[in-house]
């Protein structure tokens, strides 16, 4: 989706490495979200930011930071990458509640 | 746990049989959103329902939402080879957050 865009798309971390993953979107929606994906387990939430300048924690924030400088950027920061964080990452982006989700390409991590 | 529950986990059927996927919880949301995935892409919407015992049909797929708008169901008629995919129900909650059940992988064999 052209509308938002995460870099990098693939990414190899050694175990204690840190990392930020970039997200940014040129649809001017107030909401951001970061989700990870895992075999079986859908999408789970790490963390979300309804508006500017504020972030919530989802369903699986540890081990995760987030910042929400911008109306247009929302990044996801590992300070010591683990083995078990090793997943897709994806980033998404909403306008009102009950409108569609957009989501980005995706970010392919592997922790060894 | 998630806290919205999908099923079946998997599903592999004939060309032309009809399925349900399902997708239950315990909390109410204010609207319930079903996506399709694609292997290396991200989710894209198929339908969102906001009221409860909403029906909505797209083609030949049926959509409901629970009364008590705490579950819903995917119904295909006559399922084809292009209906493959992951099948995702996510449930908007307060605050704007959105969550997403496990997913059903559907696979049509031809």
């Amino acid at each position: 989706n052209a509308g938002v865009t995460q870099t990098p798309k693939f990414q190899v971390l050694k175990t204690g490495q840190s990392m930020t993953l970039q997200c940014a979107q040129d649809m001017n929606h107030n909401s951001m979200y970061w989700y990870r994906q895992d075999p079986g387990m859908g999408l789970r939430l790490i963390y979300y930011s309804a508006s500017e300048g504020t972030t919530d924690k989802g369903e699986v924030p540890n081990g995760y930071n987030v910042s929400r400088l911008n109306k247009r950027e929302f990044s996801l920061r590992l300070e010591s990458a683990a083995p078990s964080q090793t997943s897709v990452y994806f980033c998404a982006l909403r306008g009102k509640s009950s409108t569609e989700a957009f989501f980005g390409q995706g970010t392919r991590l592997t922790v060894v | 746990t998630q806290l919205l529950e999908q099923s079946p986990q998997f599903l592999s059927i004939q060309e032309g049989e009809n399925l349900t996927v399902y997708c239950n919880s315990s909390s109410v949301f204010s609207s319930l959103q079903w996506y399709r995935q694609e292997p290396g892409e991200g989710p894209v919407l198929l339908v969102t329902v906001v009221t409860g015992g909403e029906v909505k049909k797209l083609k030949r797929l049926t959509f409901q939402f629970g009364d008590a708008r705490k579950d819903s169901s995917l119904h295909i008629t006559a399922a084809q080879p292009g209906d493959t995919g992951l099948y995702l129900c996510a449930g908007a909650l307060g605050g704007n957050k959105l969550v997403f059940g496990a997913g059903t992988i559907l696979r049509v064999k031809s």
